[in-house]
């Protein structure tokens, strides 16, 4: 089935320590997304791709890293420079055809992420 | 600037009665694309909907429909007989068509049916 999957679902991090979320698609889609969910708000972007080994910076990118090695997997470190991590975070890709050079992102399950 | 406004916080209706969740959005952009989105209580964001500016047909799907008006800047989400099933976030979201991308997402209305 195609798709995009999360892991872990559940990760917990210590004070001082990094941490990498997995987001792997296999849509064959070109650009990928992290968005941060807080309570009572909606999603934020954090990073996004839109080709291989080539990203940019959202509206909270500060105490987050990424990479794009492949166009299948985007990774978000959360970094200890990250003061307030606590969060769901959500990835999601989207196809770079379609009418206007711009398609539907479609959202994997998420990664909840808490802070020892 | 973008913004996505969704004025309730939560709705409480009882199951088979209609609801209709509000959507406002400012943008100075004359092409740009809105969406709906569902998310139920396992988290994951499940897409509804996608119009473009230049299109203000209103849209059925099943128990479904949305109403665009560009006059008002509103983009109202409405379930018809609503089920228990129907209780999720949704978020209403916004694209500039100039900006690859950047999804500008509302605040959510939380729903909730009862039966």
């Amino acid at each position: 089935d195609g798709g995009i999957t999360q892991s872990p679902k559940y990760l917990f991090r210590k004070e001082g320590q990094n941490v990498t979320l997995s987001c792997e698609q296999n849509l064959n889609h070109d650009a990928m997304y992290w968005y941060r969910q807080d309570p009572g708000q909606g999603l934020r972007l954090i990073y996004y791709s839109q080709i291989v080994n080539d990203f940019q910076k959202g509206d909270i990118a500060e105490g987050y890293s990424v990479s794009r090695e492949k166009k299948e997997s985007f990774p978000l470190t959360v970094t200890s420079a990250q003061k307030n991590p606590t969060a769901f975070y959500l990835c999601a890709s989207s196809s770079l055809q379609g009418e206007s050079g711009l398609e539907t992102q479609y959202f994997g399950p998420g990664t909840r992420l808490l802070v020892l | 600037a973008q913004k996505v406004t969704q004025a309730q916080t939560e709705i409480s209706v009882v199951e088979k009665e209609d609801v209709t969740l509000d959507c406002v959005y400012e943008t100075r952009d004359t092409t740009y694309y809105l969406f709906w989105y569902k998310q139920p209580p396992s988290g994951e964001l499940v897409f509804l909907i996608r119009r473009n500016s230049f299109d203000e047909q209103n849209e059925i799907s099943g128990r479904y429909s949305w109403n665009f008006q560009k006059s008002t800047s509103s983009f109202n989400f409405t379930i018809t007989a609503s089920q228990v099933v129907d209780s999720a976030v949704y978020f209403c979201a916004l694209i500039r068509g100039s900006t690859l991308g950047r999804l500008y997402f509302g605040r959510g209305t939380q729903l909730t049916v009862w039966p």
